[in-house]
């Protein structure tokens, strides 16, 4: 029973253009959502977080938008990078208590 | 410096041994995680200490031991190693169980 979904296993973007990773969650309550970034052969990184009580956080090339009635949260990278390659994971969480993974959309920008 | 570190990075044994995972963290973080990402690549959580107690046990065989001698340590002690445990562990610490910092992973294969 996930209650955290990333429903695309891949996204491939030319580099210069928006990235767009979606997750979707059931359990509305979930108060706090996080995405993280994996390299191969290591561990997952922070990238950037949501509170409920905000519907967008801004870092960077970085942003990620949160939709309570959809239950959806969305990670927008722009303009993405060959760098930006990586498997990216969305989380979520309520009071602080475990965090819950969704399977990860493995991004892929072409020079 | 590595913030999180994890040893081995690779293991490789037999079915019916018992081996153990050790973890470590320079972050003076609160509470330590053990996560499971399975074949579906699924991020799951299998133990959280908090302040060298159990605060999170998850549905987990109880052939699976987690051990915190102290505060920055936290290891993982399987007994009698089964084909299905083969996967990848994450060692993970957060400070008031906020956003959690991910060691590079153990890639356990039990043949």
């Amino acid at each position: 029973d996930q209650q955290v979904k990333q429903n695309s296993p891949s996204l491939s973007v030319q580099e210069g253009r928006i990235s767009i990773l979606n997750c979707d969650y059931t359990n509305s309550m979930f108060d706090y959502f996080l995405w993280y970034k994996k390299y191969p052969a290591e561990g997952p990184t922070f990238l950037i977080s949501i509170s409920s009580i905000k519907d967008k956080n801004e870092d960077g090339r970085f942003t990620v938008f949160l939709n309570k009635s959809a239950k959806h949260l969305s990670l927008h990278i722009v303009p993405s990078q060959p760098g930006d390659s990586a498997v990216y994971f969305c989380a979520a969480s309520y009071n602080f208590n475990k965090f819950y993974f969704g399977s990860g959309t493995k991004l892929n920008v072409k020079p | 410096d590595t913030a999180v570190s994890q040893t081995p990075k690779y293991l490789v044994t037999q079915m019916g041994n018992d081996k153990s995972i050790k973890c470590e963290q320079n972050l003076g973080h609160d509470t330590m995680y053990w996560y499971k990402q399975d074949s579906k690549k699924f991020l799951k959580i299998m133990f959280s200490y908090n302040n060298k107690e159990l605060i999170i046990n998850e549905t987990v065989p109880n052939r699976f031991s987690p051990k915190s001698p102290d505060k920055a340590h936290l290891n993982l002690h399987i007994n009698s190693l089964e084909l299905g445990d083969s996967a990848v562990y994450f060692c993970a610490s957060s400070q008031d169980q906020g956003r959690a910092f991910f060691g590079q992973g153990t890639r356990l294969t039990v043949v």
